[in-house]
């Protein structure tokens, strides 16, 4: 069965200290990853996806195939980062419909 | 360029009653997805629809059912409201399909009670 999964429901850190935001799927062939953001009172966006390989805003995430992961990555967090983040994939196994990790909440401490 | 719109925004609904919510694609998107999300959960996909015929439906009952129209905008109708259908609901617009690495555009939810 296609699944995402993000296993911390909150995440704090400080301001300036490295993030990661894990994200591990289950899905049969080829996934499509993305990372959407839902900042205060704002609609969710698009983050980034692995194929467009970009660095948005300061993060990164890497497709690892072997390990079924692609976690999102920060060197150095800032206080505009805290907010709520979903890992999502699509593929042909899932009809090209996105499937959700339940989120992670992030909050920057001063 | 106009974003995804969603009306009402917030909805309160008794037990066994019906219900539509509206959603207006943004311009040039000829796709629109619908997802119920739970408190503290993600997006859970409903269904979707492209160029007025459904294009996909994830695991919820015929009761939720939909339509797209002509300039693509399009409603989500819940028939006999259960209370696990509180939530909050989200359309989302994209250019076509499935060919654009699938970036959505989101409105901002309509927050559906059920008492």
């Amino acid at each position: 069965a296609q699944r995402v999964t993000q296993p911390e429901k909150l995440l704090s850190v400080f301001k300036g200290a490295p993030v990661e935001l894990k994200c591990n799927y289950s899905y049969s062939g080829s996934p499509e990853l993305f990372w959407y953001v839902q900042y205060s009172r704002q609609r969710l966006q698009l983050l980034l996806r692995h194929i467009s390989r970009e660095s948005i805003k300061g993060f990164t995430a890497d497709l690892n195939k072997g390990e079924t992961s692609f976690h999102l990555k920060k060197p150095f967090a800032q206080e505009e980062d805290s907010a709520m983040y979903y890992c999502a994939l699509s593929g042909y196994s899932s009809n090209y419909q996105l499937i959700w990790g339940a989120g992670t909440k992030l909050i920057i401490k001063p | 360029e106009t974003g995804v719109t969603q009306s009402p925004t917030h909805l309160i609904k008794t037990r066994g009653q019906q219900v539509t919510l509206r959603c207006s694609s943004q311009s040039g998107h000829n796709t629109v997805s619908w997802y119920q999300q739970a408190l503290g959960q993600g997006p859970q996909f409903i269904f979707q629809y492209y160029r007025e015929e459904e294009n996909g439906r994830g695991n919820f009952p015929p009761r939720f059912s939909g339509l797209q129209f002509p300039n693509y905008s399009s409603e989500l109708n819940v028939n006999a409201l259960e209370l696990d259908d509180s939530a909050l609901y989200l359309c989302a617009s994209s250019p076509t399909a499935r060919d654009n690495g699938y970036e959505q555009y989101f409105g901002p939810g309509t927050r559906l009670t059920v008492t």
